[in-house]
């Protein structure tokens, strides 16, 4: 069935440095893959996402890469800073109005000062 | 404009129970899909409503209903509740937009508690 996996389960990094999550995923249909950032005991917040016509895409701090033919994705999150610390979740979807969501397990991202 | 509201949230439910749980979508949304958020795990889908039909459906028992009424309103109703039902329930809403933040709109969740 449709499956996302996701590594690290948990990541710790200096302040100022990058973070890399990594994602692979199951269904070769999937076409849409967001990121979650969920802070404790709050809803997932969307912080970027990529559609498969794309191999990157970047908004600040934060880009996507997409390699569709390995079918992997990674987040990277370059000059962290105390306030990126969170669990992120990456997810995969065939995009359109009856999409669904399939989510990795999560990586909890601690960021040392 | 108001985004994806639940309700209630918090719940403590006692085993064998009934719950109902509530969801409004984003304004301007016609979809709504229920996700089950175990402590430490990434949401798991349960079912999606569209037209007040339910369209797709994860991997949950019958105990796990919905329904949603015209308005795009939405219930997750749980029969027979197990200790293992405890979770986080989000609603996520979803809409196509113009701009760079389509997909789905999470709710803030309703904290179920079986004991």
């Amino acid at each position: 069935g449709e499956n996302v996996e996701q590594h690290p389960s948990t990541l710790s990094v200096q302040e100022g440095d990058s973070a890399v999550i990594k994602c692979t995923y199951s269904d070769s249909a999937s076409n849409y893959f967001p990121w979650y950032k969920q802070e404790l005991g709050k809803r997932p917040q969307l912080i970027i996402d990529i559609r498969s016509n794309v191999g990157e895409k970047k908004d600040q701090r934060i880009a996507v890469t997409l390699n569709k033919t390995a079918k992997h994705f990674s987040l990277h999150i370059t000059e962290t800073q105390p306030e990126d610390s969170a669990v992120y979740f990456c997810a995969a979807s065939i995009y359109s109005s009856a999409s669904k969501i399939i989510f990795g397990s999560g990586t909890r991202l601690s960021i040392r000062p | 404009d108001a985004g994806v509201t639940q309700s209630p949230t918090h719940l403590i439910k006692t085993r064998g129970q009934q719950v109902t749980l509530r969801c409004s979508p984003k304004s301007g949304h016609d979809t709504v899909s229920w996700y089950q958020q175990a402590l430490g795990q990434g949401p798991q889908f349960i079912f999606q409503y569209y037209e007040e039909e339910e369209r797709q459906r994860g991997n949950f028992p019958d105990r796990f209903s919905g329904h949603q009424f015209p308005n795009y309103s939405s219930e997750l109703n749980v029969n027979a509740l197990l200790l293992g039902d405890s979770a986080l329930y989000l609603c996520a809403s979803l809409g196509v937009g113009t701009d760079i933040n389509y997909g789905y709109t999470f709710g803030s969740g309703t904290r179920l508690t079986v004991v």
